[in-house]
């Protein structure tokens, strides 16, 4: 089973609006990470998150770690049309050095 | 720009085939990784290298053949592949092999086995 799940699976908003995508998973973390992937493209780090720490921001982006939850949340606000891209969660597997990434959430901004 | 390259971009193959995917990574990194994306599918790791020396091997057929010769550098050779080995694969690294800091992505080779 997977480790982490995003929600929703797919987003479509508008240019300027926030934009919110959850991710869930199972089992304790020291930390999770989010990655955004273009279109056919190789996946670029957004934030790491470690399990001590309730929130992180980098520029337009807002990450938020509930622990007791077992879930994350990313906020991409005032969106732009080049924030259409797909979201990925990935977290450590316990017991295991991997990471496991979710299937992520396809966001699209519109103009 | 992450730093890690790959190629080629695409690649078209006959099942009879024999190929090679090339990863290069600039960033002084000492893990690599080979990952599978298939559509509607999570991302699969395939091998992991630490050091130049294999430590992860989730299951892989035998079709697929990982090399690192250096730190710098991984292959993935194929041959005799399968239609369903279609997909988009990513060279992946980071500082140490670990799951708590960042992995850095090449663009992936597009592989299409006919």
């Amino acid at each position: 089973s997977q480790q982490g799940e995003e929600d929703p699976q797919a987003l479509s908003i508008q240019e300027g609006e926030n934009a919110t995508m959850n991710c869930s998973y199972k089992t304790s973390i020291n930390n999770l990470q989010w990655y955004r992937q273009n279109s056919g493209r190789g996946l670029v780090h957004l934030i790491l998150i470690r399990s001590n720490e309730r929130e992180k921001h980098s520029g337009r982006l807002r990450v938020t770690l509930d622990t007791s939850k077992k879930s994350s949340s990313l906020l991409i606000t005032a969106s732009r049309a080049a924030d259409t891209a797909s979201y990925f969660c990935a977290t450590p597997l316990q017991g295991a050095q991997k990471l496991v990434f979710g299937q992520g959430t396809r966001l699209t901004i519109n103009p | 720009e992450t730093g890690v390259t790959q190629t080629p971009r695409h690649l078209v193959m006959g099942m009879t085939n024999k190929k090679s995917l090339k990863c290069e990574q600039h960033l002084g990194h000492n893990a690599m990784y080979w990952y599978k994306q298939s559509a509607k599918k999570p991302l699969e790791l395939m091998f992991v290298y630490s050091l130049e020396e294999r430590v992860e091997n989730n299951s892989v057929p035998s079709r697929f053949s990982p090399e690192c010769p250096n730190s710098s550098h991984l292959f993935l050779h194929l041959h005799t592949l399968q239609p369903e080995d279609s997909a988009l694969y990513l060279c992946a690294s980071s500082q140490v092999w670990t799951p708590n800091y960042e992995q850095y992505f090449g663009p992936g080779t597009r592989l299409t086995v006919t």
